[in-house]
């Protein structure tokens, strides 16, 4: 069974400071992570996955298969970031993989 | 590309009432995806569609949810004889293909559907 973790409901902080959001992830296989992101009354859409190892608004996510954790980063937060943020896994391999959501963490910056 | 759509944004339903909830995937999108958030929490995994086909339906409850995916027309979710409990946003998200082959999965607006 694959099983995604985000412990913090609500994170707040301010502008300009250092934002992590935690996700840690149980899966006996190779896993393929991403993280999705809901602005206010917007859909919910890609915000980056691992394997492009890309940077997206100054985010980055680092898959830690020792702590079975990965962890979204932003050394400043903006005020444009405060969004509700999702981690999500799939197992990686060919065909149908289903991908399992976290409960979400809502990231609130203060100007 | 208008995206995902779903139709209607918001649903109100009295006890004991069908719902149905509509989903237009992407254009030149065949797989289709629905999940439930019930307040506080996160996204549930319901059912994954292609075609006129269930491929997952392993997170729907097993009485009165059922979905199809005609070959002409939207994804439907019927929800029958609705309970309180069934209030929540329902979501559909579409993929050209198996996601996540390269492909991540595009979201729709959402249905918020309130029992009463």
């Amino acid at each position: 069974a694959q099983r995604v973790t985000q412990p913090e409901k609500l994170l707040s902080v301010f502008k300009g400071a250092p934002v992590e959001l935690k996700c840690n992830y149980s899966y006996s296989g190779s896993p393929e992570l991403f993280w999705y992101v809901q602005y206010s009354r917007q859909r919910l859409q890609l915000l980056l996955r691992h394997i492009s190892r890309e940077s997206i608004k100054g985010f980055t996510a680092d898959l830690n298969k020792g702590e079975t954790s990965f962890h979204l980063k932003k050394p400043f937060a903006q005020e444009e970031d405060s969004a509700m943020y999702y981690c999500a896994l799939s197992p990686l391999g060919g065909g149908y993989q289903k991908v399992t959501f976290g409960t979400g963490t809502k990231l609130q910056v203060i100007p | 590309n208008a995206g995902v759509m779903q139709n209607p944004r918001h649903l109100v339903r009295r006890r004991g009432q069908e719902a149905r909830l509509r989903c237009s995937p992407m254009k030149g999108h065949s797989h289709v995806y629905w999940y439930r958030q019930l307040p506080e929490e996160g996204l549930k995994f319901m059912v994954y569609l292609q075609k006129e086909n269930i491929i997952d339906e392993s997170g729907m409850p097993k009485e009165r949810f059922s979905a199809e995916f005609p070959k002409e027309g939207p994804s439907i979710l019927r929800i029958q004889q609705v309970v309180r409990g069934d209030s929540a946003a329902y979501f559909c998200a579409s993929s050209p293909t198996s996601a996540p082959l390269g492909h991540e999965q595009y979201f729709g607006p959402g249905t918020r559907l309130t029992v009463t």
